[in-house]
């Protein structure tokens, strides 16, 4: 019931397309999903997060899709550029628990020029 | 304003030694936690502390251990070196904006047991 499951483990997009990854969870106490970036011999960093009061939330070309019912969410990337291509996951959270996120497994990310 | 700071950056042991990971949390951030990461089992949460005190622990045996210090730096150590315990092992700073908060990692220590 703490899993959370992303896919694919791996994606290549052109330059210009749309990234599309996709989470699942089970516990329904989660009410907390951020999106992380992490780039080769760095921490992740937190990209985008949104709570399930709302359905989606969009930052720049970033945009998490969020399904409440179906338990799930997604991020899109739209206009991928191939300073992009990282590795990204995503993440759950219960309120209070500030410092404990259970992460998926992480899709990495080619933008091809 | 300076980032989550984490020494050693890269460290080789064998099998059986202990290792010690310190972590320096942004100033003014009062809770560290730790997170283990490895290509097979991903990102996995070890613990948190809050002024001092452990507010969440995960599933990790008790090899693994950790403290806070009254200036927020933390520390976690691993006893008795399994090769399984090879990995990037992460500190974040949290802050707490909203009632969850963001997490600002530092860029890890890599652990190599051999």
């Amino acid at each position: 019931q703490q899993q959370v499951k992303q896919s694919p483990q791996s994606l290549i997009v052109q330059k210009g397309g749309i990234s599309i990854i996709n989470c699942a969870y089970e516990n329904t106490a989660f009410d907390y999903f951020p999106w992380y970036q992490q780039f080769p011999g760095k921490g992740p960093a937190l990209l985008i997060a949104i709570r399930p009061d709302v359905s989606e939330k969009k930052e720049g070309r970033f945009t998490i899709s969020f399904n409440k019912s179906a338990k799930q969410f997604s991020l899109h990337i739209m206009d991928s550029q191939p300073g992009d291509s990282a590795t990204y996951f995503c993440a759950a959270s219960i309120s209070g628990n500030t410092g404990k996120l259970i992460f998926g497994q992480g899709t990495t990310l080619q933008v091809k020029p | 304003k300076a980032g989550v700071t984490q020494t050693p950056r890269y460290l080789i042991k064998t099998r059986g030694q202990q290792v010690t990971l310190s972590c320096s949390p942004i100033s003014g951030h009062r809770s560290v936690s730790w997170y283990q990461q490895t290509p097979g089992q991903g990102l996995q949460f070890l613990f948190e502390y809050f002024s001092e005190t452990q507010r969440n622990k995960g599933n990790f045996p008790g090899r693994f251990s950790g403290r806070q210090f009254s200036n927020s730096r933390s520390e976690m150590n691993v006893s008795t070196l399994e090769l399984g315990d090879s990995a990037l092992y992460l500190c974040a700073s949290v802050t707490s904006a909203g009632y969850t908060g963001e997490l600002f990692f530092g860029e890890g220590s890599r652990l190599t047991v051999l």
